[in-house]
């Protein structure tokens, strides 16, 4: 799998948007990207996946750039519940059944 | 919304014990996976199963492992003589397609403590 690196941590106040960023430089033309979060004491949790257009859902958005090398997860108001470590996963035809959870970033949101 | 349910929540066990950690995927979904978490480290991936069948595993999931759909609803995993670094927390997933757009859905898993 290509590999993807995040910042360890960020903060965000509430109800301010976040952006959370995503490197994925030898990110291949048939890679998806997923996000995944991970609540404190919970399993983890899908959030929101692209390939090259940006994408909207409940959750969040997510902008990829032209060249695909980076994506950004949006939460457009952080709130308290939001804190949680949050993992870019590339998916490609040939990643089989396992998601490749790396360290991911930890958001703290602070009132 | 369907969500996958994991029993016990807590799981303390003595070494060289047996343990079954229980899962209930959701109900129209075809695969189903475990993962596990040492405290502090990354999610990391066991092992799937499809078709009553497993389709892929992990390094981590040797002969000491095993999984079982026993029955049309529940989806076990099962560590045969349990060590001191099977202490984890254990979560399952399932999906209901594999491929790379298809999310999986988690639970929250079982902590298992092992004396």
């Amino acid at each position: 799998d290509a590999k993807t690196t995040q910042p360890n941590s960020m903060e965000s106040n509430e109800e301010e948007p976040v952006h959370l960023p995503c490197n994925h430089s030898t990110i291949s033309g048939t890679d998806y990207i997923h996000w995944y979060r991970q609540l404190p004491s919970q399993g983890p949790e899908y959030v929101i996946h692209g390939l090259t257009s940006n994408v909207n859902n409940r959750m969040a958005s997510l902008a990829i750039a032209e060249d695909r090398k980076s994506s950004t997860l949006i939460l457009h108001r952080a709130t308290l519940r939001d804190a949680a470590v949050y993992y870019c996963i590339l998916r490609d035809a040939n990643s089989g059944y396992a998601l490749n959870f790396g360290k991911g970033t930890s958001l703290l949101v602070t009132p | 919304e369907p969500e996958v349910t994991q029993t016990p929540s807590h799981q303390v066990t003595q070494m060289g014990q047996e343990v079954i950690l229980r899962c209930v995927p959701i109900s129209n979904h075809l695969y189903f996976y475990w993962y596990r978490q040492i405290l502090g480290q990354k999610v990391e991936f066991l092992v799937s199963f499809y078709n009553n069948e497993i389709s892929e595993k992990s390094e981590i999931f040797d002969d000491q492992f095993s999984v079982e759909r026993p029955d049309g609803s529940n989806f076990t995993l099962k560590i045969r003589s349990t060590k001191l670094e099977d202490s984890a927390m254990y979560f399952c997933a399932s999906s209901e397609q594999q491929g790379r757009i298809q999310p999986q859905h988690f639970g929250d898993g079982t902590r298992l403590s092992i004396l």
